[in-house]
This record gives structure tokens, C-alpha cells and sequence, in this order.
């Protein structure tokens, strides 16, 4: 069964940093492509960044762009999201989901699996 | 204002059939990239519910079907029930944007 379990959320200032790691299970982490996707609680979704499997390709949202940092560790199976210079408007449920291909933005690509998400709350 | 433009509500009866729109243009959906759907019922996660434009994930009613034509795509309910209340979510890629893209988002009501 595949799991994806996203931890380090939490109550932050802003300008302040936050790191959030999504410990994967249940398949084989190194050969898929994983992505971060945030909800403000009531709104929709909102992609923020994807890293293919081994690490030679990333992006990000223009939202986060020079501010966020998405990493692996396929040998932990893990997948973090480096926040800083946090926002406000940063403030939103993140979650953490599995690509069905290797390569994010294929033209078939799409996320199969998400975890239950974790509260970054940005706020003085 | 996203990308890819859904209705922001549709309703429906029980046992009817509604479809949910969305619409991107020619650097997205247009281009050849693929159509999904997601379904999020209220306090859950999003849950793939349409893969690659007309599939259906295993465990997913036949029910649910997608289709897609040119820069635009269709999410269709059919035998609406009380437990399909929900808010559903398309999703594609952009190649100019180099940014996966979802809609804005449906809240389907079962009155």
C-alpha cells in the first residue's frame, strides 16, 4: 500500500523558514517523480513544485520561485520542501504526492497518489 | 484566475447527470497534454478519479467518465449520488508555463 506521510508543518513569522519532509512507502520511491501541492483551507489547489527521480529536473511555481527548495533522498524516500522568506500567503494545507513517471510534465504524467497533507501557517 | 477554467458550482438531482467543464488553450490542453481529475471530499485529500482524459483509476464507478476535445475537457457524472458531493479538480500540464496547472475547481452540490 502506498503511503506519503508529510511532517514539519507548523506556526511560523514571517520571513522565517520551514522545512517539510514526506516520508513515502509502499513502491519504489526512487523511480517516480514527486511533487508538493498546496490548498488554502477553502480555496483549490495549487501546484508548487516537482522534482523528477533522480533529481536532474525540478520546478516551481512562480508563487515560490526563489524562495522554495524541493530535494530528495531516495535512499531515505524522502521528499522535503525548503521554505524560506515565508509569506502570509503562504499559509496553506501542503501536500505531498506521487507522479505515475519518472519525469514530471510528460505529456501523460499525473499524480497518482497524495498523502493526507500538513498545516504551514504563516503568521506574527 | 487559473489557467484552466471550471464552473465554480454545478448541482444536480439524485440519479441525474452532470458534466463539469474545463477549459485551457493551446500551450496546455491544446498542446497534447493529457486530462485528470481529482475528487476531494470535504476534509479529505484530492483522490485521482480520471486518468489520461477517459480512464478510470481501479475502485472508480463506471459512473465517472472524462473526455477530451482540442483545448478543452469534461469531467461526466451519471446516476448522481448523495455521496459524489464533492469538489473536483482538472488537471494538465503547460508547456510555456513549464508548470503543472489544476483548475480552479468545481463544488458539485446533490440537491
Amino acid at each position: 500500500e502506498v503511503q506519503l506521510v508529510e511532517s514539519g508543518g507548523g506556526l511560523v513569522q514571517p520571513g522565517r523558514s520551514l522545512r517539510l519532509s514526506c516520508a513515502a512507502s509502499g513502491f519504489t520511491f526512487e523511480d517516480y517523480a514527486m511533487h508538493w501541492v498546496r490548498q488554502v483551507p477553502g480555496k483549490g489547489l495549487e501546484w508548487v513544485s516537482a522534482i523528477n527521480w533522480h533529481s536532474a529536473g525540478m520546478g516551481y511555481a512562480d508563487s515560490v520561485k526563489g524562495r522554495f527548495t524541493i530535494s530528495r533522498d531516495n535512499a531515505r524516500k524522502s521528499l522535503y520542501l525548503q521554505m524560506n522568506s515565508l509569506r502570509p500567503e503562504d499559509t496553506a494545507l501542503y501536500y505531498c504526492a506521487k507522479d505515475i513517471k519518472a519525469i514530471y510534465g510528460d505529456f501523460v504524467s499525473y499524480l497518482e497518489y497524495w498523502g493526507q497533507g500538513n498545516l504551514v501557517t504563516v503568521s506574527s | 484566475q487559473s489557467v484552466l477554467t471550471q464552473p465554480p458550482s454545478v448541482s444536480g438531482a439524485p440519479g441525474q447527470r452532470v458534466t463539469i467543464s474545463c477549459t485551457g488553450s493551446s500551450s496546455n490542453i491544446g498542446a497534447g497534454y493529457d486530462v485528470h481529475w481529482y475528487q476531494q471530499l470535504p476534509g479529505t485529500a484530492p483522490k485521482l478519479l480520471i486518468y489520461g482524459n477517459n480512464n478510470r483509476p481501479s475502485g472508480v464507478p463506471d459512473r465517472f467518465s472524462g473526455s477530451k476535445s482540442g483545448a478543452s475537457a469534461s469531467l461526466a457524472i451519471t446516476g448522481l449520488q448523495a455521496e459524489d458531493e464533492a469538489d473536483y479538480y482538472c488537471q494538465s500540464y503547460d508547456r510555456s508555463l513549464s508548470a503543472v496547472l489544476f483548475g480552479g475547481g468545481t463544488k458539485l452540490t446533490v440537491l
